[in-house]
């Protein structure tokens, strides 16, 4: 079946524009992570959520990013404002996986390149 | 100090040839212990996972935990250029797939023909 799909593959903003990243999760998928990986970087964990509740935004960076999930599947991530130090590749990932239930890997997409100029 | 560390290489070795990939963590409150591999511009995939100490090993891949000394490390028999690729290690404290993980820089690897 289809994988993780993440639109645009690359995004070029001027700075101070804003910005708005999709994520189309594995269908049935409940559990559903940002992450921001920078050039030579691992992977940094922004948000989590499960369903259409988001249960941990504690790596938002700063409150110009905004993630929502209004109907438990698709997401969006926003950035209001970018500024350079927002450019990065920003990788969606989602699981199977309900509390109390078996361990189940992620699957991420292949993210989108944000490039702020 | 990072949670999670790892030499970001690059290394390059000859086909056939055994690689050793090692991370080392500082939080001992992690039971999950991940490496995934990453091909340019794609996202990271699940290679193996293992819980707290120990061995697992998959066909050429062995991962390895040692607790006592917060090491882990991925071993890559008989490499083969499709193994060119950045690997990256991670932890996570409990069940993975509800729970952000942590990753380390990541190593970029290349396997010569």
């Amino acid at each position: 079946g289809a994988g993780v799909s993440q639109s645009p593959r690359y995004k070029v903003a001027k700075r101070g524009q804003d910005v708005a990243l999709r994520c189309d999760p594995i269908s049935g998928h409940v559990s559903l992570f940002w992450y921001q990986q920078a050039l030579g970087q691992g992977p940094e964990f922004l948000t989590y959520f499960q369903n259409e509740a988001q249960l941990d935004k504690s790596g938002l960076p700063s409150d110009r990013f905004f993630a929502e999930r209004p109907e438990g599947s698709v997401s969006t991530l926003k950035i209001q404002r970018t500024q350079q130090e927002d450019s990065a590749v920003y990788l969606c990932a989602s699981s199977d996986t309900r509390r109390d239930s078996d361990n189940s890997p992620l699957h991420f997409g292949n993210g989108t390149r944000l490039t702020v100029t | 100090q990072k949670e999670v560390e790892q030499d970001p290489g690059p290394l390059s070795v000859p086909e056939g040839a055994i690689v050793s990939l090692n991370c080392t963590y500082s939080n001992s409150a992690f039971q999950y212990f991940m490496w995934y591999r990453q091909y340019s511009r794609k996202g990271p995939e699940l290679l193996m996972y293992t819980y707290s100490s120990g061995n697992k090993e998959d066909g050429r891949f062995t991962a390895q935990v040692d607790k006592s000394s917060k090491y882990i490390s991925l071993f890559i028999r008989d490499s083969q250029p499709s193994d060119s690729a950045t690997y990256l290690c991670a932890r996570g404290r409990s069940n993975f797939g509800n729970e952000k993980l942590t990753f380390g820089t990541g190593t970029r690897l290349t396997i010569i023909p």
